[in-house]
């Protein structure tokens, strides 16, 4: 089946710096794919919609300075927490797909800012 | 008000015990409904995709059931390693809305 790679898989940064973490689809093509962050014992919350070739689409309340999303090439998207903070800290994930019927996940990047 | 409701939040079984998980929806053009495994740490992984009410999937130890207003997990004489959390997700004109999820464990 498809599969996403997500890296890295764990990073801790002191506060105040900021972290790549990149998302890439190894054997199909994605234009689109998804950011999604999770706290503890929650769900899935959907952050952006990265669209290559084009400005992410951001949910609300999601500040798009703050989680800087490219999407330039239609393997590879990357998500970047600028000046991160303790409150950054999470579980992040990926997921494409050519379809929402046909969707896929990264296996997450948990982010710790100290 | 919350698209997607699962219930119960956490789930503990004894191997063996066979049990049910509920998903409840609120979107009213169900394009699909979505069943994931999360296990600790890990990204979701694909369980099934119910598209109509009345259809039915399984694999495994695992059945998954639609109606028009929810979709039931069944899991039946479950092992210690279906112990994970059970994220249902629904589509309408949207990406994804994905439940809370409901974390299961099964006792040896």
């Amino acid at each position: 089946g498809a599969v996403v790679s997500q890296h890295p898989s764990r990073v801790i940064c002191k506060s105040g710096t900021s972290v790549k973490i990149e998302c890439r689809s190894l054997d199909f093509q994605a234009t689109t794919m998804f950011w999604y962050r999770q706290f503890p014992k929650k769900s899935l919350m959907l952050m952006a919609t990265s669209n290559e070739g084009s400005k992410a689409t951001y949910e609300q309340g999601v500040e798009k300075d703050k989680f800087l999303i490219n999407h330039a090439s239609l393997t590879l998207s990357t998500l970047t927490v600028t000046s991160a903070h303790p409150e950054d800290s999470s579980f992040y994930i990926c997921s494409a797909g050519v379809s929402n019927e046909k969707l896929f996940f990264g296996s997450g990047t948990q982010l710790s800012v100290l | 008000e919350d698209q997607v409701t699962q219930s119960p939040e956490a789930l503990r079984l004894q191997e063996g015990e066979s049990s049910s998980l509920n998903c409840s929806y609120t979107v009213s053009g169900l394009r699909g409904l979505f069943w994931y495994r999360q296990d600790p740490g890990k990204g979701p992984e694909f369980l099934f995709t119910l598209y109509s009410a009345g259809e039915e999937k399984e694999k495994e130890r695992l059945k998954a059931t639609l109606t028009k207003k929810e979709s039931f997990l069944h899991i039946t004489a479950p092992k210690p390693e279906d112990s994970a959390t059970y994220l249902c997700a629904v589509s309408e004109n949207t990406p994804l809305v994905f439940g809370k999820g409901t974390r299961l464990s099964v006792i040896a």
